[in-house]
């Protein structure tokens, strides 16, 4: 497709289990960025990749959040020992990575995460 | 580090009304700026961009907004609010490009 794409788009789970959270940005884009949108709030930056390296990972809240980008394509946010605060929507984001005055962040429709 | 306030979490206009939503910045740097629209259960689009070229910049759907320096503010205005203006309005900011921080949201309602 010619936009980003997350799955799945609803994820129930509950607490302290695993879940993997999955983004495919649009083809050709070298940065990926991965946002929390908790009920009622902006998006809260988590991660970006440049190709397949976390160049900042600054927003992730703590060590149960992790993000993979193996071959610099497709990403993985990964959330151990869910918990109820976890619950949110996830939201995928990519951009060329060029020049920051040309540079646009797209983003895809988002992963909303229930931690029950 | 940079950072944006809107002013106002929910806006209620009715049809055929000025659209004015109201976003101030927080930057060391000269800014990027950006309005984002979100309609229920869909992605961000991107609304207009501000890259230093003009002070008042155009977007999509009729909305334009103007980069105020003396005000540190970047409001979003529209002349005549349709009923499919009805969204979640973000402001955001960015000093490199791969570091934009989002505003809190106006929800913006439109009366018939």
């Amino acid at each position: 497709g010619a936009g980003v794409s997350q799955t799945p788009s609803n994820k129930v789970t509950e607490k302290g289990k695993y879940v993997e959270l999955r983004c495919d940005p649009i083809s050709g884009h070298t940065a990926l960025y991965w946002y929390r949108q908790s009920l009622g709030q902006g998006p809260e930056f988590l991660i970006y990749f440049q190709g397949t390296g976390a160049a900042d990972d600054s927003g992730l809240p703590n060590d149960r959040f992790f993000a993979v980008r193996p071959e610099g394509s497709v990403s993985t946010l990964k959330i151990q020992r869910t918990e109820r605060g976890d619950s949110a929507v996830y939201l995928c984001a990519s951009s060329t990575g060029l020049a920051a005055s040309t540079d646009t962040q797209y983003f895809g429709p988002g992963t909303r995460l229930t931690v029950l | 580090a940079q950072s944006v306030t809107q002013l106002g979490s929910h806006v209620s206009v009715s049809e055929g009304a000025l659209v004015l939503l109201r976003c101030n910045y927080s930057s060391s740097v000269p800014p990027y700026l950006f309005w984002y629209v979100q309609y229920p259960n869909q992605g961000l689009q991107l609304l207009l961009k501000y890259t230093s070229a003009a002070t008042l910049v155009k977007g999509i759907n009729g909305f334009e907004a103007e980069f105020k320096k003396s005000e540190t503010s970047f409001h979003l205005t529209k002349p005549s609010a349709h009923m499919s203006d009805a969204a979640e309005y973000f402001c955001a900011v960015s000093v490199r490009g791969n570091d934009m921080r989002f505003g809190a949201g106006t929800r913006l309602t439109v009366k018939p």
